[in-house]
């Protein structure tokens, strides 16, 4: 078990700018999460993936941002034209939905953190 | 997803034994309770679950009265690597499509 990767672990951009981050989750499992963090907050729902299928995207979530699954394998995570208010700790998380009758455990990788200039 | 609230901050000791509650008013017939554990610079790591009475694991106990409206996390003897973000969750499996929402949490503070 390698665990949830998240790559990069820190990028910088300026505003305006498009950035694409990676997350490989476990690889037996079939959901994956986005979220995103901002200092002293909790983690914040933008999107989730049932295999290769999105189930859900926040509505407080811009058409800047969009996520892809293929295969529902790795996915990545776009914004473009970023703006200021985009900085924040972008995470991922996985989970197992086989398990039935239990609430699923989520697996988090360590996060991309995000600076817009 | 059934609203959760907690305390924003506590502080302890090292050695001591600290309970975090959790009011969740709302809680449905399937939910389950759930903590997340979060350091700074990381992802939120599960610490435990469960649904009614008392559930131990090798890191905390979860505490869980009848009528099932609170739990109360139990960290025995903290350290000061306990230092972190403690998120409860409520929300069921079954027959569920909502995503999984965390609140503000507590962060715990640990004193030497």
């Amino acid at each position: 078990d390698t665990g949830v990767s998240q790559n990069p672990r820190h990028k910088i951009t300026k505003r305006g700018q498009n950035v694409t981050f990676r997350c490989d989750p476990i690889s037996e499992h079939n959901r994956l999460y986005w979220y995103r963090q901002t200092l002293g907050q909790g983690p914040e729902f933008l999107t989730y993936f049932q295999n290769e299928a999105q189930l859900e995207k926040s509505r407080l979530l811009s058409d800047r941002f969009s996520a892809e699954r293929p295969k529902g394998s790795f996915s990545t995570l776009e914004i473009q034209r970023t703006e200021q208010g985009d900085s924040a700790m972008y995470l991922c998380a996985s989970s197992n939905k086989i398990d039935r009758g239990r609430y699923e455990k989520l697996f988090f990788g360590s996060g991309t953190q995000l600076s817009v200039l | 997803l059934a609203k959760t609230t907690q305390p924003i901050s506590m502080d302890s000791y090292e050695g001591q034994e600290v309970n975090i509650t959790c009011s969740h008013n709302n809680i449905a017939t399937n939910d389950y309770i759930t903590w997340y554990q979060q350091f700074p610079s990381q992802g939120p790591r599960f610490i435990i679950q469960g649904y009614k009475t008392k559930v131990t694991n090798e890191v905390a106990s979860l505490f869980i009265p009848a009528d099932r409206k609170s739990s109360t996390l139990s960290l025995p003897r903290v350290s000061l690597s306990d230092t972190a973000v403690y998120y409860c969750l409520v929300g069921d499996d079954v027959n569920r499509d909502d995503k999984i929402i965390f609140g503000k949490g507590t962060r715990l503070h640990i004193l030497p």
